[in-house]
């Protein structure tokens, strides 16, 4: 029963260029949300997406940043242009259907991304 | 806007000292969930709490939740090396998205 899965979990990458980093939820689960953890800090809401819709992004900085949830695959995170200040961890948490749903988030094991 | 803060940002203990960290909202919660992350790790789900002065015991870990709902502490009894890492609470306002808005974080350090 494979949890929250994550690639890449390291990302090295130069300024200007994309970043992408890829999340599978558990299996059942058809919710999807990304954290953003700066060194020596804590967790910042990004984005909520269900299958094929952006529920909530009020987490995203306006450019650059980009979401989706496609209806076959992964969820991606997407960061254009990419600059020193990206550098950070990001984690991808789902949950089953959050209609009545208010109960734990699990979480992947991050991909950690290195902006040089 | 919905903030949660947490105090200590920092301690560090004796193993088998005790340890507490406390949670606070702008405003009144759903419910309250606490998370570890040890070291280079990913937050861990370790416990929620929805009533309005509810306690919870998980072992050497005790979690409250204030009578208003806008605050949270958890307490660990005589501490392990085993429990060092950074525990976090998140709080939940309700709503249509679940989400979690995450505290700033106490980071546990125990000296064997």
């Amino acid at each position: 029963n494979a949890g929250v899965m994550q690639n890449p979990r390291h990302l090295v990458r130069r300024r200007g260029q994309e970043a992408r980093l890829r999340c599978s939820p558990m299996k059942g689960h058809s919710h999807v949300y990304w954290y953003r953890q700066l060194p020596e800090e804590g967790l910042k809401f990004m984005v909520y997406l269900q299958k094929e819709n952006i529920i909530d992004e009020s987490g995203m900085p306006k450019e650059r940043f980009s979401a989706e949830f496609p209806k076959e695959g992964p969820s991606i995170l997407r960061i254009q242009q990419v600059v020193r200040g990206d550098s950070a961890a990001y984690f991808c948490a789902s949950s089953p259907r959050a209609d009545s749903y208010t109960g734990e988030l699990f979480f992947g094991e991050g991909s950690r991304l290195t902006v040089l | 806007g919905q903030q949660v803060m947490q105090i200590p940002q920092y301690q560090h203990v004796q193993e088998g000292e005790d340890f507490t960290t406390y949670c606070n909202s702008s405003t009144t919660l759903s419910n309250i969930q606490w998370y570890k992350q040890r070291p280079g790790g990913h937050p861990v789900f370790l416990i929620q709490l929805v009533k309005s002065g509810e306690v919870k015991k998980q072992k050497r870990l005790t979690f409250q939740f204030g009578e208003a709902k806008k605050n949270s502490s958890l307490h660990i009894t005589a501490t392990q090396t085993t429990d060092v890492g950074t525990y976090f609470c998140a709080g939940n306002y309700g709503g249509a998205t679940n989400k979690l808005i995450f505290g700033t974080g106490t980071l546990l350090a125990v000296q064997p």
